[in-house]
């Protein structure tokens, strides 16, 4: 079974400056998804970054960025020039990439909560 | 429709008392998923609807939780015999066969008194 950790449950960035979030799993798989999800105080999870186990290169969305290191089973998320905005729970989350039994599972870490203070 | 829409918002209820949470997905998503997020954890995989596919219904926690889906269309979640450790939020998703990008709706919070 595959296990997501974050170890920060709760992290604050002042605007404009630059945060890391911090995740790390576990599996046996050689190819699988990694996810970054936020979740801002209306529920709703919104995707914010995908990484594929396959590329070496990390993924970018805008400001949104990943630290992909595969032997070390990590995958961190840095957001530069934070917005109020970015204020949400976000998570990690994992897939695998086969078709198979319970492949289209997301696995969930437990969340950071991330405040951005003006 | 736009997006992955979910009824009701909110949801209290006595304990022992049945409910029906309902999703809608995203037109033309083949792929429907139910999700539990109790508070301050992150989400639990419950059930799993591909097109007309037997459903993956490993993730339900115990029988009383049970799902339905109507070919490729809307889903309903229902809870029997509600206990106080049922309330969470309830997350439905959808996505394409193709791609495994998963949408979420906004969630039911459910409160059993």
């Amino acid at each position: 079974a595959q296990t997501v950790t974050q170890s920060q449950p709760e992290m604050s960035v002042q605007e404009a400056e630059t945060v890391t979030l911090s995740c790390t799993y576990d599996t046996s798989e050689s190819n699988y998804y990694l996810f970054w999800y936020k979740q801002p105080p209306s529920r709703q999870m919104i995707l914010v970054i995908r990484q594929e186990a396959y590329k070496q290169q990390n993924a970018t969305e805008n400001r949104f960025s990943v630290n992909f290191q595969k032997a070390a089973k990590s995958f961190s998320l840095k957001i530069s020039d934070s917005q109020l905005g970015d204020t949400a729970m976000y998570f990690c989350a994992f897939m695998m990439a086969y078709s198979g039994a319970g492949s289209y599972q997301l696995t969930f870490g437990k969340g950071t909560k991330l405040s951005v203070i003006p | 429709g736009a997006g992955v829409s979910q009824s009701p918002s909110n949801k209290v209820t006595e304990k022992g008392k049945d409910v029906e949470l309902r999703c809608d997905p995203i037109s033309g998503h083949t792929a429907l998923y139910w999700y539990r997020q109790r508070l301050g954890q992150g989400l639990e995989f419950l059930i799993y609807f591909q097109g007309n596919s037997a459903p993956d219904k490993s993730g339900l926690p115990s029988d009383r939780f049970s799902a339905e889906r109507t070919g490729e269309s809307v889903s309903t979640l229902t809870i029997q015999r509600t206990q106080q450790e049922d309330s969470a939020v309830y997350l439905c998703a959808s996505s394409t066969s193709v791609v495994n990008i998963q949408y979420f709706g906004a969630g039911t919070r459910l409160s059993v008194l």
